[in-house]
C-alpha cells in the first residue's frame, strides 16, 4: 500500500529558532499533499494544502509567512515553522493520496512533535 | 466548510461490549471516510462510503451512511483491546481536502 514518510518524528527547539519538517511519498507520486496540525485530544485541523511546483493554498487563520510550505517535487513537501514560539508546539501531520490507491483513503506520515521551548 | 460533528465524544466501553460513533453534517456530504488513530498514532484510514444508504463490513466494524447522506455511523461489535483509539469520520471536498470531524475516543475496559 501507499507510504507516506515524514521526519523528523520528534524535534525540540528554541524559541526564535526555524524547524523543517519532511514529508515524502515513498511509492507514489504526489500533485498535492496536506498539512495538518493537531492538538492533545483534539481533531486534526486542516493548515493548508500543498501543490507541486506551485503555491500553497492556506486555510482561514493559517499564517503563511510563519508556516512556508515548499512543495518542490512529486515526492516531497517540507512544512517549515519560521521563527517558532512554545504556543506552535504541537503534533504536525501530512498527507497524501495515491492516485491509483485502491478505496479512496488518504495516507498520513507519522506526524512530528514540535516542542519550542 | 463546516466541521462534522461526532458523538459521543468520549465512550468507555467493557471488553466485549459494542459501541457505535456517529457523525452529523448540517449538509449533505457527498462521501464520508472513516480512520482510526490510536494513542500517540497518525490516522489509519478505514474505509469510504459514497452511495445514499450504503452499508459495509469490515469484520466486527459495520460503516453506514445515512439515506439523505448527511450522517454516518460506525458501529463495532464485542470490542477488543486493539479497538482502542478515536475514530475520525471525515469528508472530501471539491479539490480533495480532506476535513476531519471532531473524533470519538473510545476506551476499553478489560
Amino acid at each position: 500500500g501507499a507510504v507516506v514518510s515524514q521526519h523528523p518524528s520528534r524535534v525540540i527547539c528554541k524559541s526564535g529558532t526555524s524547524v523543517k519538517i519532511e514529508c515524502r511519498s515513498l511509492d507514489f507520486q504526489a500533485t498535492t499533499m496536506f498539512w495538518y496540525r493537531q492538538f492533545p485530544k483534539k481533531s486534526l485541523m486542516l493548515m493548508a494544502t500543498s501543490n507541486e511546483g506551485s503555491k500553497a493554498t492556506y486555510e482561514q487563520g493559517v499564517e503563511k509567512d510563519k508556516f512556508l510550505i515548499n512543495h518542490a517535487s512529486l515526492t516531497l513537501s517540507t512544512l517549515t515553522v519560521t521563527s517558532a514560539h512554545p504556543e506552535d508546539s504541537s503534533f504536525y501531520i501530512c498527507s497524501a493520496r495515491d492516485p491509483f490507491g485502491q478505496g479512496g483513503g488518504y495516507t498520513f506520515g507519522s506526524g512530528t512533535r514540535l516542542t519550542v521551548v | 466548510g463546516q466541521q462534522v460533528m461526532q458523538i459521543p465524544q468520549y465512550q468507555h466501553v467493557q471488553e466485549g461490549e459494542d459501541f457505535t460513533t456517529y457523525c452529523n453534517s448540517s449538509t449533505t456530504l457527498s462521501n464520508i471516510q472513516w480512520y482510526k488513530q490510536r494513542p500517540g498514532g497518525h490516522p489509519v484510514f478505514l474505509i469510504q462510503l459514497v452511495k445514499s444508504g450504503e452499508v459495509k463490513k469490515q469484520k466486527r466494524l459495520t460503516f453506514q451512511f445515512g439515506e439523505a447522506k448527511k450522517n454516518s455511523s460506525l458501529h463495532i461489535t464485542a470490542t477488543q483491546t486493539t479497538d482502542v483509539g478515536t475514530y475520525f469520520c471525515a469528508r472530501v471536498f471539491g479539490n480533495e481536502k480532506l476535513t476531519f470531524g471532531t473524533g470519538t475516543r473510545l476506551t476499553i475496559i478489560p
